[in-house]
């Protein structure tokens, strides 16, 4: 079984800074996707980024990127020139691949808080 | 992008009947959905996973009778409760996954259930 861990339940940061959220992962499977979910207190779950597990390029969205180690099962998220509305939960997932069906499985972590103070 | 509608937003009922989440992808097909169930300020726990024209996939620990899937169409998938408690009080979120889409999940808004 997949178990992805994020370390930080809050982090805080002042606007236009930068932060970065981390995360690890264990697994056995070789083949797989990492996503970083945003959760405002809307409840809507919002995709930041993806990574594919293949693809080495580490993924890059605008002001968010990530540091994706594959070997160290690490996939942490920075957020540059952070803003008011970047405040909300933020959740790794870690997607297993069911072959057969090209769909996939989704495990969370347990989130990091993250308030950007003006 | 692509929408998920989720519906109801909030439901309130009384303990021991049954209530009923509607998730709807607007314009795509979703070949398969997922239902998650989270408490305040946790994690995502995966329910179940549903596919068009089969029986859902139930996560070790989820009352298949407790919790009725039917993904009866490309297009919507519905989550009942059944014979509802207190205990079943949550917040439940579906996402849905098209053809061809590499893999991204597309999540409704959510469905807040409290019982009663």
């Amino acid at each position: 079984a997949q178990t992805v861990t994020q370390s930080q339940p809050e982090m805080s940061v002042q606007e236009a800074e930068t932060v970065t959220l981390s995360c690890t992962y264990d697994t056995s499977e070789n083949n797989y996707y990492l996503f970083w979910y945003k959760q405002p207190p809307s409840r809507q779950m919002i995709l930041v980024i993806r990574q594919e597990a293949y693809k080495q390029q580490n993924a890059t969205e605008n002001r968010f990127s990530v540091n994706f180690q594959k070997a160290a099962k690490s996939f942490s998220l920075k957020i540059s020139d952070s803003q008011l509305g970047d405040t909300a939960m933020y959740f790794c997932a870690f997607m297993k691949l069911f072959y057969n069906t090209n769909a996939g499985k989704s495990t969370f972590g347990d989130g990091t808080t993250l308030t950007v103070k003006p | 992008g692509a929408v998920v509608s989720q519906h109801p937003s909030w439901v309130i009922c009384k303990s021991g009947t049954s209530v009923k989440i509607e998730c709807r992808s607007l314009d795509f097909q979703a070949t398969t959905m997922f239902w998650y169930r989270q408490f305040p300020k946790q994690s995502l726990m995966l329910m179940a996973t549903s596919n068009e024209g089969s029986k859902a996939t139930y996560e070790q620990g989820v009352e298949k009778d407790k919790f009725l899937i039917n993904h009866a169409s490309l297009t919507l998938s519905t989550l009942t409760v059944t014979s509802a408690h207190p205990e079943d009080s949550s917040f439940y979120i579906c996402s849905a996954e098209g053809r061809g889409d590499k893999n991204i999940q597309y999540f409704g808004a959510g469905t807040r259930l409290s019982v009663l």
